[in-house]
């Protein structure tokens, strides 16, 4: 079955200093993987997204993420973290030939400290 | 170009109720899914209509249900309200079939 599993619960960076969110997913073909933010009482905002083709994918706000097939991974990366990019971030994996039908992981909450 | 707008924000409703929640999806959008998210399962898949058609369904019981119009604007029902219902109802809309979802700020439903 598919899953996504987002093995940090809670990460706490320093203003600055750079992050990498971590994902991992279960599917057998070809995923179109996606990360998306949510802060505090707002709904879900699309960072980015892999379909096919070059496998390191730019996003909004200056995130970027690396798929890599052979470790089944799509972490999130940004150089350099801003006290307003805390928030909870989710990863995501299309269900398989069911249109826009997403499978979320759990989710990783962002801290920034000063 | 105007959101996903859900209706209500936040409503209490009690056990044994009824709820109806809508969603207007972006001007263009064909296709409306919904998310239940709840801090003990996460975000999970209810169903997704296209074109007034039902083309997905999440693993929920029957109590749950929704429906599309000819406008694109969607509802979904929540009947026999149980306590472990309480959750934010989240509304996407997408413009493509494997496309960018647009999600709504969602209508935060209290089971008392």
């Amino acid at each position: 079955a598919q899953s996504v599993t987002q093995p940090d619960i809670h990460i706490t960076v320093s203003e600055g200093a750079s992050l990498e969110l971590r994902c991992n997913y279960s599917y057998g073909a070809t995923p179109y993987l996606f990360w998306y933010v949510q802060s505090p009482g707002q709904g879900l905002q699309l960072l980015l997204k892999y379909f096919s083709g070059d496998t390191l994918v730019q996003g909004i706000k200056g995130f970027e993420a690396e798929f890599k097939r052979s470790q089944s991974s799509f972490n999130l990366r940004k150089p350099s973290v801003h006290w307003s990019d805390a928030a909870e971030y989710f990863c995501a994996v299309e269900k398989t030939q069911a249109g826009t039908a997403l499978i979320f992981g759990k989710g990783t909450t962002l801290s920034v400290s000063s | 170009k105007a959101g996903v707008t859900q209706t209500p924000r936040y409503l209490i409703k009690t056990r044994g109720q009824q709820v109806t929640l809508s969603c207007s999806p972006i001007s263009g959008h064909r296709s409306v899914s919904w998310y239940q998210q709840t801090p003990g399962q996460g975000l999970q898949f209810l169903f997704e209509y296209f074109s007034e058609t039902q083309r997905n369904k999440g693993n929920f019981p029957g109590r749950f249900s929704g429906r599309q119009f000819s406008n694109s604007r969607s509802e979904m029902n929540v009947s026999t309200l149980e306590l472990g219902d309480s959750a934010l109802y989240l509304c996407a809309s997408s413009f493509s079939e494997a496309g960018e979802l647009f999600f709504g700020e969602g209508s935060r439903l209290t089971v008392l």
